[in-house]
């Protein structure tokens, strides 16, 4: 079964500052992977997703992931933090045909001005 | 198409009663998932719908909860007899289905369920 490991709970980073995220995925077959942001008392809103080609994917809000096989990760980055990114994010791994997808527990950003 | 709706946004309700919960996806969407997310966790997978055919429960759906998707359209997540511990965030979710493919989920608001 597909499980997803996000290390950290909770990161944070001064305004303009980068940010990476990290997400570890289990899963035996060619995995559908994804991020998602929630802000407090809101759904998840979908920032990007990787199914197969380039292993950079650029998502909203100045967001992109780079998946890396042969570590098993999915990580997420931001070059600039604005302080309207402070939310909840969530990593996801999906199977091919979407009948369930398992999300990490999340990461809690603060950011500082 | 105004995304996925959920209603009611709150519910408090005490221990033992019974309570619905209604999901209005993205209309052209034919598949529909609940999850259930407690505070300082991801979401829990519960069930999901294709169009109106329930096709798959987690063992977290327990014998209290039910889940109908009549025609296909809306969903309905009800708990019978509710506990303490059934207090979360439910969360509705859609997505288009093709085979081969996963498009990833729309997610509403969610309905927050307080049981005191």
């Amino acid at each position: 079964a597909q499980s997803v490991t996000q290390p950290d709970i909770h990161i944070t980073v001064s305004e303009g500052a980068s940010l990476e995220l990290r997400c570890n995925y289990s899963y035996g077959a060619t995995p559908y992977l994804f991020w998602y942001v929630q802000s407090p008392g809101q759904g998840l809103q979908l920032l990007l997703k990787y199914f197969s080609g380039d292993t950079l994917v650029q998502g909203i809000k100045g967001f992109e992931a780079e998946f890396k096989r042969s570590q098993s990760s999915f990580n997420l980055r931001k070059p600039s933090v604005h302080w309207s990114d402070a939310a909840e994010y969530f990593c996801a791994v999906g199977a091919r045909n979407n009948n369930d997808m398992r999300f990490g527990a999340g990461t809690r950003l603060t950011v500082k001005p | 198409d105004t995304g996925v709706s959920q209603n009611p946004r709150h519910k408090i309700t005490k221990r033992g009663q019974n309570v619905t919960f209604r999901c209005d996806p993205i209309s052209e969407h034919n598949r529909l998932y609940w999850y259930r997310q407690t505070l300082g966790q991801g979401p829990e997978f519960l069930t999901y719908f294709q169009n109106e055919a329930q096709l798959e429960k987690s063992r977290l759906l327990s014998d209290r909860f039910s889940a109908e998707r009549p025609k296909g359209s809306f969903s309905t997540l009800e708990i019978q007899r509710t506990e303490q511990g059934d207090s979360a965030m439910y969360l509705c979710a859609s997505s288009p289905f093709s085979a081969g493919s996963n498009y990833g989920y729309t997610f509403g608001s969610g309905t927050r369920l307080t049981v005191v």
